[in-house]
């Protein structure tokens, strides 16, 4: 399978703690997106690349979050101090260059705040 | 960003079709009509798009109308598979506008047997 694939599944953490996600795109991919979604609502933006620069960033996207796509292929999404509101699924996204192109999601990262 | 209108829920019985609406009453000439859906405990999918004419695919059929203020996607016969939340998102394409999907929140679509 050559879908968008996310790792963890899930993640469990402590309050204050720092988490890490990755997200590995689809091979001929250059976009790459970050979206979260919690319970009962759509995913929301929170930032978004091409190749390797970071282009557009969320208001949603606090200090405490950074996102890297070091060479252009996989991105790391970390969240530094977490906190009882950053309880939400991460999904990741990713599309060919052109805007007509549809962006294709993995099955997300859930991430739990204890 | 022009704005979609979707009802929160739907029923359908399986192996009938299902016509999904979505309203956008302030589109402009240059925002497309997406729809993805999401299953459950899965990342959204992309079904179909189109601008001005009616499009079909393996999965869909979309129906646009024709002052393109409203659209209805359409599963021409609907599988418990199918259950699932659907999107309807106008996407701008032109220089300097937004890449990202602007998600509300949706159509829970269930599959009655």
């Amino acid at each position: 399978d050559t879908g968008v694939s996310q790792d963890p599944r899930h993640k469990i953490t402590k309050r204050g703690q720092n988490v890490t996600f990755r997200c590995d795109p689809i091979s001929e991919h250059n976009r790459l997106y970050w979206y979260r979604q919690t319970l009962g609502q759509g995913p929301e933006f929170l930032t978004y690349f091409q190749n390797e620069a970071q282009l557009e960033k969320s208001r949603l996207l606090s200090d405490r979050f950074s996102a890297e796509r070091p060479k252009g292929s996989f991105s790391t999404l970390e969240i530094q101090r977490t906190e009882q509101g950053d309880s939400a699924m991460y999904l990741c996204a990713s599309s060919g260059p052109s805007d007509f192109q549809p962006q294709h999601f993995g099955d997300g990262t859930r991430l739990s705040i204890l | 960003d022009a704005k979609t209108t979707q009802p929160n829920s739907m029923e359908s019985n399986e192996e009938e079709p299902v016509h999904l609406p979505c309203n956008h009453s302030t589109i402009s000439g240059t925002d497309y009509i997406h729809w993805y859906r999401q299953l459950p405990s899965q990342g959204p999918e992309y079904v179909i798009h189109g601008l001005t004419s009616n499009v079909n695919n393996r999965m869909a059929s979309l129906a646009i109308a024709e002052d393109r203020k409203s659209s209805t996607l359409i599963l021409h016969r609907a599988t418990l598979r199918d259950a699932a939340v659907y999107y309807c998102i106008l996407r701008r394409i032109s220089s300097g506008s937004a890449r990202q999907l602007t998600f509300g929140s949706g159509t829970q679509l269930t599959v009655l047997p």
